[in-house]
């Protein structure tokens, strides 16, 4: 049962341009989003959050939106950077149990 | 460097071998928890620790799997008569309360030959 899932295993992008990354979940108890981004050989690393009480959350060119009445939510990566090149896993909880369960991941490819 | 330290970075073991992992988390961070990840595959949850009480074990973790955390602060996880499945990223990860993002280690890498 993939209660969070990214149906996009690879996204391609030119330097400059907008990356756009989708997750979907199925559990209505998450209230708490998170991506993280990982380059081989290293362990996820943090990038930005949401809180169900919240539809946006910005954090310099990373922007992630949350619809939760669809279940969705996305990361915004604008201009988009050939070091932004790496595994994108978007994660869930509820938050008084700080458990995430992730995403299969999207690999970003960013063309200089 | 204060981050997730875990040792070793890889293990090369055969099956039906036991081997222990080390996590040393943030030091002010109370909670720790330990996942896997498979190739193409996002990190599964496998166990997490408040202090050094251990809250939640997931199904994914058979009776082969054991996790401890003696005195709230390190851990270490140890996997018995090892087999060709156990192959896997382990990652840790601890966080200072159960509202803030997990903060990941660089991860073991076990290869069961």
């Amino acid at each position: 049962d993939q209660q969070v899932k990214q149906n996009s295993p690879s996204l391609s992008v030119q330097e400059g341009r907008i990356s756009i990354l989708n997750c979907d979940y199925t559990n209505s108890m998450f209230d708490y989003f998170l991506w993280y981004k990982k380059y081989p050989a290293e362990g996820p690393t943090f990038l930005i959050s949401i809180s169900s009480i919240k539809d946006k959350n910005e954090d310099g060119r990373f922007t992630v939106f949350l619809n939760k009445s669809a279940k969705h939510l996305s990361l915004h990566i604008v201009p988009s950077q050939p070091g932004d090149s790496a595994v994108y896993f978007c994660a869930a909880s509820a938050r008084h149990t700080g458990k995430l369960i992730f995403g299969q991941g999207t690999t970003l490819q960013v063309k200089p | 460097d204060t981050g997730v330290s875990q040792n070793p970075r890889h293990k090369i073991t055969k099956r039906g071998q036991n081997v222990t992992f080390r996590c040393d988390p943030i030091s002010e961070h109370n909670r720790l928890y330990w996942y896997r990840q498979t190739l193409g595959q996002g990190p599964e949850f496998l166990t997490y620790f408040q202090n050094e009480a251990q809250l939640e074990k997931s199904r994914l973790l058979s009776d082969r799997f054991s996790a401890e955390r003696p005195k709230g602060s390190f851990s270490t996880l140890e996997i018995q008569r090892t087999e060709q499945g156990d192959s896997a990223m382990y990652l840790c990860a601890s966080s200072l309360a159960s509202d803030g993002p997990l903060h990941f280690g660089n991860g073991t890498r076990l290869t069961v030959t």
